[in-house]
């Protein structure tokens, strides 16, 4: 069955600390990408990877960033969480292979609550 | 505009009725087609791929006109275990990169 794992559920921090969030693959997929979810909003795009060391921006990068280090893993940073980064966070990833309705599988969700 | 947009909702129907729903994207170089369900305070995950000939998996039918950038969902006989949100999902990137998603219709089977 695959498989993407987000390390935590639910996570309580305080405003200004450095957040880590984790995210691991077990579909050798290429992409991978970090949403937030917000009612109202819907999914938006933080930053995703194409490959190991690469990244882009998406829509709404400011106060994070990124980090992938192996092609199975990518994290989250919240530099200096502030309240306004409450929100549900939701890892995805997806395979590059062309010609294929590649869909993108998703991570349980982690539930940050900033305060 | 927004690339994807949905049928705002919520619809709320009884058990057994069959529901529609109905997406637009803007991004006429869009090349794959998503439907997702969400369940409350769950991730979302994938319901069927939407195919330009049509596809029905079930009770489920999906369809996709590229002409007129248009993506319905049918669910008929419905059952209180399908009420959730239905989130339309399309991919322009040629690498699978490039997903958009809509913001999602809520529907409420009702006893």
């Amino acid at each position: 069955d695959v498989k993407v794992t987000q390390s935590s559920r639910y996570l309580v921090k305080r405003t200004g600390e450095k957040v880590f969030l984790e995210c691991v693959q077990d579909m050798d997929h290429e992409n991978m990408f970090w949403y937030r979810q917000d009612p109202g909003l819907g999914l938006r795009l933080i930053y995703f990877s194409y490959d190991v060391k690469m990244k882009e921006k998406g829509d709404i990068p400011e106060g994070y960033s990124v980090s992938r280090e192996k092609k199975e893993r990518f994290s989250l940073i919240l530099e200096s969480a502030s309240t306004n980064q409450t929100s549900m966070y939701l890892c995805a990833s997806s395979s590059i292979l062309a010609n294929t309705n590649t869909e993108a599988f998703f991570g349980q969700g982690t539930r940050l609550t900033v305060v | 505009r927004k690339e994807v947009e949905q049928d705002p909702g919520p619809f709320n129907v009884p058990e057994g009725a069959t529901v529609a729903f109905n997406c637009t994207y803007s991004n006429s170089a869009s090349q794959s087609f998503f439907w997702y369900r969400q369940d409350c305070r769950k991730e979302p995950k994938l319901l069927m791929s939407v195919y330009s000939s049509g596809n029905e998996d079930g009770r489920f039918t999906a369809q996709l006109n590229r002409a007129s950038q248009y993506i319905s969902l049918l669910i008929r006989d419905s059952k209180l275990s399908d009420s959730a949100t239905y989130l339309c999902v399309v991919n322009a990137g040629n690498y699978g990169q490039n997903f958009v998603f809509g913001p999602g219709t809520r529907l409420s089977v009702l006893p």
